[in-house]
């Protein structure tokens, strides 16, 4: 059975870089049939999706994070990566890694999230 | 960018049937997918592509789509039920979700 395990600070300061690991267990990374992705969700509120990639290194970002996010795949290791640059409060939020169908693009397998605080 | 809107809040008595609403300009045209979330849990894709449920959903959740307008149904409301409830569409290569619904059951 698929699982997704997300790692990394739980806390980290302002202006500095967030990064994120989800190992992949029980599948591989490198299906054909599915893409990658990191949504989170800060307290109290809904979901938003970060970005995207396909174990060929192909990337979709959310537009208004783009400029800070860079998401990454290490198929070696059944891994894929977030880093988010110049971090701020409202960047406060639980990080979930999630599994996302090639055609459709919806989510059907997610790990379970981490919590990441930004503050000094 | 496109948006997506769902009510705050549903209300729904005990076995009854709730009806999860979630608006987008021409909706219908798109595949509309549907995420229950419980307090403290990640959440579980319940519907996808309009009206399909993955193994292991109820057959009580159901999915329909049309119009502006696409709904989730769920039949004969339980207790477990009780969570917050995300639509999603992938539009312009950007994943976009409602704002969410928080399913209360009487």
């Amino acid at each position: 059975q698929l699982q997704l395990q997300e790692s990394g600070p739980g806390l980290v300061k302002p202006s500095e870089t967030l990064s994120l690991t989800c190992t992949v267990s029980g599948g591989s990374i490198s299906s054909s049939s599915y893409y990658w992705g990191w949504i989170r969700q800060p307290p109290g509120k809904g979901l938003e999706w970060i970005g995207s990639i396909y174990y060929s290194g192909s990337t979709y970002y959310n537009p208004s994070l783009k400029s800070r996010v860079t998401i990454s795949v290490d198929t070696s290791k059944n891994q894929f990566s977030l880093k988010l640059s110049s971090v701020t409060a409202a960047d406060t939020a639980v990080y979930y890694c999630a599994r996302l169908g090639y055609d459709d693009f919806y989510m059907d397998v997610w790990g379970k999230g981490t919590t990441v605080t930004v503050s000094s | 960018s496109y948006e997506l809107t769902q009510p705050l809040s549903v209300s729904v008595a005990l076995g009854q049937t709730a009806r999860i609403t979630c608006g987008g300009n021409n909706i219908g045209s798109k595949n509309v997918h549907w995420y229950q979330q419980k307090p403290g849990q990640a959440p579980v894709l319940v519907i996808y592509r309009d009206s399909n449920r993955p193994s292991g959903i109820p057959e009580r959740f159901s999915g329909s789509n049309s119009g502006n307008t696409a709904t989730l149904t769920i039949s004969r409301a339980q207790a477990g039920d009780e969570a917050d409830y995300y639509c999603q569409v992938w539009d312009s290569s950007t994943e976009v979700f409602g704002g969410g619904t928080k399913l209360t059951v009487l």
